[in-house]
């Protein structure tokens, strides 16, 4: 069974700051991995999309990872501000194409201070 | 614009009386499913639809039905509400065929609060 995992739950950070939010997954049969933000009572807004094949993906100050053999994701934001404060969600698309159920981390939380 | 609109955003309403909301998506997709999103338990799959006519249950389909008579509507259907279904409901629709087409569009949500 698929199990997508976010640490830290919480993070503060003040402006500025480079930061990375981890998101790991027990089963590497995934088909591809996005990393979406939650705006509080708000949708879901994709950031990034990894393919499986892929280790990277880039936009703006965002950096997205996988390595698919250890099961691990990571997001990097650069010079953080406090228009980044938001709730991070690692979400993986298990199987073999884009109809496989999508398994989502609890998120994590990030509030950028001023 | 892209997008996937959800009505109504916010409901209350009281235990028994039948529901429905609404998902429209404008971008030709053919998948489309249906979350619930709970503190401590995260988003979780409803229902989804690979394309018209063709519906199957998520992790959690009890309670719930669904219907996709046309490609861009997936209403959601509460026949007879409880209290423990109370939560924010996303509708979602992707595009399957590869690449960045692949990004998964989600709706603004439904905030439910059954009495």
């Amino acid at each position: 069974k698929q199990e997508v995992t976010q640490i830290p739950a919480a993070l503060s950070v003040p402006e500025g700051e480079n930061l990375v939010l981890n998101c790991s997954f027990t089963d590497s049969a995934i088909y591809n991995l996005q990393w979406f933000r939650q705006d509080p009572g708000k949708g879901l807004t994709s950031l990034l999309l990894i393919q499986s094949s892929q280790r990277e993906q880039t936009s703006g100050r965002l950096n997205a990872s996988l390595d698919k053999s250890s099961g691990r994701s990571t997001l990097y934001i650069a010079a953080s501000q406090p228009g980044d404060s938001a709730t991070y969600l690692c979400a993986v698309r298990r199987g073999s194409s884009n109809t496989g159920k999508l398994i989502f981390g609890q998120g994590t939380t990030l509030q950028v201070k001023p | 614009e892209a997008q996937v609109t959800q009505n109504p955003r916010y409901l209350i309403t009281v235990t028994g009386k039948k529901l429905t909301v609404t998902c429209s998506q404008n971008m030709n997709h053919e998948y489309m499913s249906w979350y619930r999103q709970d503190p401590g338990l995260g988003l979780r799959q409803i229902y989804y639809s690979m394309n018209v006519e063709v519906t199957d249950k998520g992790d959690v389909p009890e309670g719930y039905k669904v219907s996709r008579k046309e490609k861009r509507n997936f209403p959601l259907i509460l026949e007879s509400p409880s209290p423990n279904q109370t939560s924010l409901y996303f509708c979602a629709s992707t595009l399957p065929g590869g690449g960045s087409q692949e990004t998964q569009y989600f709706g603004p949500g439904t905030r439910l609060l059954v009495l």
